[in-house]
């Protein structure tokens, strides 16, 4: 069974400053994508970043990165240059390829990340 | 392109009713999803269709049930709506492909009374 593990109850970090939120999976399928989400207090779940479990760079979408480390099953993004707007619940998620065109996720139970000025 | 939309918003009915939400894919997507998220469970999965087919099934009770039609746009029905069905539900929708990614709808508020 998939499983997504984020530990950090909550994360301050200080505006500008670059902010670093762990995800580790288990998973017992050889190809599968990892998501990151953020979701404000509106509650709509936004897409931030994608990594393929092949693919061989990290991924990087403007001010989001992912770090990568295949080997320890972990997954972590990293926010650049914070922003007052990056305050909100962050999800870690995964979609395992092996069934197919299967669309389920799993999520893990979130990450606050408050943003000082 | 016009994302995922969810209606209603929002949403209070009592214990014993039931209920149906609506969610319009982005255009083009013929995969939707169905998730629930309340503060002691997290995010779970309900279920999917593709081409008003159910494709994958959470593990929800039977009073959970969903439909999708020829257009994509997809329901979901809860009945005998119990208090711990007070969530917000989400619905996602997805282009094919391994690695397309899911987009969210702003979700349905939930209060059973």
């Amino acid at each position: 069974a998939q499983k997504i593990t984020q530990t950090q109850p909550g994360m301050f970090v200080q505006e500008k400053e670059a902010v670093t939120l762990d995800c580790t999976y288990d998973t017992s399928d050889p190809s599968y994508g990892l998501f990151w989400y953020k979701q404000p207090s509106s509650g709509e779940m936004i897409f931030l970043i994608y990594q393929g479990s092949y693919d061989q760079q990290n991924a990087t979408e403007g001010r989001y990165s992912l770090n990568f480390q295949k080997a320890r099953k972990s997954a972590n993004l990293v926010i650049s240059a914070s922003q007052l707007g990056d305050s909100a619940m962050y999800f870690c998620a995964m979609r395992d390829h092996y069934t197919g065109a299967n669309s389920k996720l799993t999520f893990g139970k979130g990450i606050t990340l408050s943003v000082r000025p | 392109k016009a994302g995922v939309t969810q209606t209603p918003r929002y949403l209070i009915k009592t214990r014993g009713q039931q209920v149906t939400l609506s969610c319009s894919p982005i255009s083009g997507h013929r995969s939707v999803s169905w998730y629930q998220q309340t503060p002691g469970q997290g995010l779970q999965f309900l279920f999917e269709y593709f081409s008003e087919t159910q494709r994958n099934k959470g593990n929800f009770p039977g009073r959970f049930s969903g439909r999708q039609f020829s257009n994509s746009r997809s329901e979901m029905n809860v009945s005998t709506l119990e208090l711990g069905d007070s969530a917000l539900y989400l619905c996602a929708s997805r282009s094919s492909g391994l690695q397309e990614t899911q987009y969210f709808g702003p979700g349905t508020r939930l209060l059973v009374l």
